[in-house]
């Protein structure tokens, strides 16, 4: 069972470039969130997804756009990179809805973005 | 807005003792609450999951306990051992999962 994938693990971008970063998930999760990791700021929600076709922004969802055109990817792209976007970004995915509410979160091994 | 804050922000222990990390939120109108483990440089290993209508959950030498009146989890590791070095992190929320910024433990030999 892969869970959930996150590619590329590092990437170096200079100012003003734009990249996508890829997350794939095998549960059938409806949820799929994007987050980033700072020092000190612990994990902030970038944007997320209820479901194929519907996405949302989170608390920093500025200079990111996420698409959802299927239940298991969720890319987050960068337009035009920038040295504040240096930082480690976390795909998470679960099911939401249940009678029990949210189910358990599961995390890919992130992605270490620099900014130059 | 949830607010989750965890206390200490460090926590540096000598092998074998059993200690206790907290987390604190202000909106009892949460799903569930997560503790996660993060190894430096490394993803999130989800540790424990409660749910909001039960009081604890148990996995080997862990236990969670949550008091949502009261806003409050906490983890208690029990016998610590070295391998338990790691910064530890509370998430809890509805739809969306908030974070603490999380404790760093250190197990001295």
């Amino acid at each position: 069972n892969a869970g959930v994938t996150q590619t590329p693990k590092f990437q170096v971008l200079k100012t003003g470039q734009s990249m996508t970063l890829q997350c794939a998930q095998d549960m059938n999760h409806e949820y799929m969130s994007w987050y980033r990791q700072d020092p000190g700021m612990g994990l902030r929600l970038i944007h997320y997804s209820v479901g194929a076709g519907i996405t949302d922004q989170g608390e920093v969802p500025n200079g990111y756009n996420v698409s959802r055109s299927t239940t298991e990817d969720f890319p987050l792209r960068l337009l035009s990179a920038a040295p504040s976007q240096t930082s480690v970004y976390f795909c998470a995915s679960y099911l939401t809805g249940t009678g029990l509410g949210r189910t358990e979160a599961f995390f890919g091994q992130g992605t270490r973005l620099t900014v130059v | 807005k949830q607010e989750v804050t965890q206390i200490p922000a460090a926590l540096s222990v000598p092998e074998g003792e059993n200690l206790v990390l907290n987390c604190s939120f202000t909106d009892s109108a949460i799903y569930n609450l997560q503790w996660f483990r993060q190894d430096p440089g490394k993803g999130l290993t989800s540790l424990l999951l409660i749910q909001s209508s039960q009081r604890e959950q148990t996995s080997g030498r862990l236990n969670a306990s949550l008091d949502k009146s009261s806003g409050r989890s906490t983890l208690y590791i029990a016998a610590s051992q070295p391998g338990d070095s790691a910064t530890y992190l509370c998430a809890c929320g509805a739809n969306n999962l908030f974070f603490g910024t999380g404790t760093r433990l250190t197990v001295i030999p």
